[in-house]
Formats: structure tokens, sequence, C-alpha cells
């Protein structure tokens, strides 16, 4: 079956802008959560939604939001883009608690200059 | 607060010896632990996992051991192949809640 999908794979953007990045979790996957990589700070938790409802979030700013539509597809947006949002964006699904394990998307590499 | 750290940003081995990669967490809630694999240019892949119930988990040349009292969990690799070389990470999580994530150790495995 297909994994997580996520688009776009590459993103540059200008400081100031807003992004979104898409996710779309393995068929039957309910759970769906967002992670940003940057080097030397491992991955850093900044949501999760089940069944479209925010069940956890991290420690980020409220520039970065997110959602999960019915068909438990997801977006994570960031407004107002710092030079330090430049990360790759990994996006996981999971059947049920995401704590158990997920499989990972191949993620989004976001550049902000 | 980083609760799970891997202190060993890299390491290099060679081919048929034993790869050992370390973490320790510092929350006594945690009581499922994982460890992921990631090649560049590609999401994390699930290796192994283990439940605080056990202290070792086998797969194949993989095993995970957990040492509660030390807040302590290794990978043990036997024997390394050249294809092992990837950033390994390990994760815990609190009853099936989100993953904590270490910051990764660079294994080099050398021909």
């Amino acid at each position: 079956k297909a994994g997580v999908t996520q688009t776009p794979r590459y993103l540059i953007k200008t400081r100031g802008q807003q992004v979104t990045l898409s996710c779309s979790p393995i068929s039957g996957h309910r759970s769906v959560s967002w992670y940003q990589q940057t080097p030397g700070q491992g991955l850093q938790f900044l949501f999760e939604y089940f069944s479209e409802t925010q069940r956890n979030k991290g420690n980020f700013p409220g520039r970065f939001s997110g959602r999960q539509f019915s068909n438990s597809r997801s977006e994570m947006n960031v407004s107002t883009l710092e030079l330090g949002d430049s990360a790759l964006y990994l996006c996981a699904s999971s059947a049920g608690q995401g704590g158990y394990g997920y499989t990972f998307g191949s993620g989004t590499r976001l550049t902000v200059v | 607060d980083q609760q799970v750290k891997q202190n060993s940003p890299s390491l290099s081995v060679q081919e048929g010896r034993i790869s050992i990669l370390n973490c320790d967490y510092t929350n006594s809630m945690f009581d499922y632990f994982l460890w992921y694999k990631k090649y560049p240019a590609e999401g994390p892949t699930f290796l192994i996992s283990i439940s605080s119930i056990k202290d070792k988990n086998e797969d194949g040349r993989f095993t995970v051991f957990l040492n509660k009292s030390a807040k302590h969990l290794s990978l043990h690799i036997v024997p390394s192949q050249p294809g092992d070389s990837a950033v390994y990470f390990c994760a815990a999580s609190v009853s099936g809640s989100r993953l904590t994530f270490g910051e990764g150790t660079q294994l080099t495995v050398n021909p």
C-alpha cells in the first residue's frame, strides 16, 4: 500500500511569507503528526491530529498551525516565515496512538531566504 | 529540556563488528521506546521497539536493551554492514502519546 506522501518535496520562500505543507497518510491511518528537523536538534514535535482534532501540541509559536480533514489528510501552515524556520518538515501517520510507532513520509525541505 | 539524549553525534565501526548506539532519558514516565533509522533525503524508518516491562528485544541483527534504573537504552547491531550507515534516532513515549526523539547518532560502517 502507498506510504505517507508529503508535498511539495522542496520549497523556497522569502522571509515574511507564509507556507502550507501537505500530508496524505497511509490509507486507514487516522493519526497524523508533524515534526521539524533541524541540524543538531533532532526531531521536534509540532502537533498531532486524530480524527480532525488536535490531540497534542509541541512548544512552537502560534505562527505554526495545522489541521486535519475528514479524509485524514493534513496540512500545516507557517505564517510570517523567519530564517530559523528553514528545516525538514516530516509528517508521520499511525493507525492508533502515535507513541507506539509512526510511519514517516520523506519530508518537505523548506528553505527561507 | 531535552528529555531524550544521544550523547554521541557520530560512531564509526568496521564491517562485521558490533555497533552500539546509546540513548539516555530523564522522564521516568516513558514506558515505550523505539529506534528509527534515517537516510539523507528520506523520512525515518522504524527499526525496533521495546516496552518498559522488558529489558531486551531482538529482531535479527538488531537488539535493544533497556536499563530502567539507569534510564538508559542501547541498540546493538551485529554484524554491522555498510548499508547500516545512517543516522539513528531513539525515541520514547508515555502510554502511546507523542514520540520524543533524541538528536540522532550518525553511524558509519567502513568496509
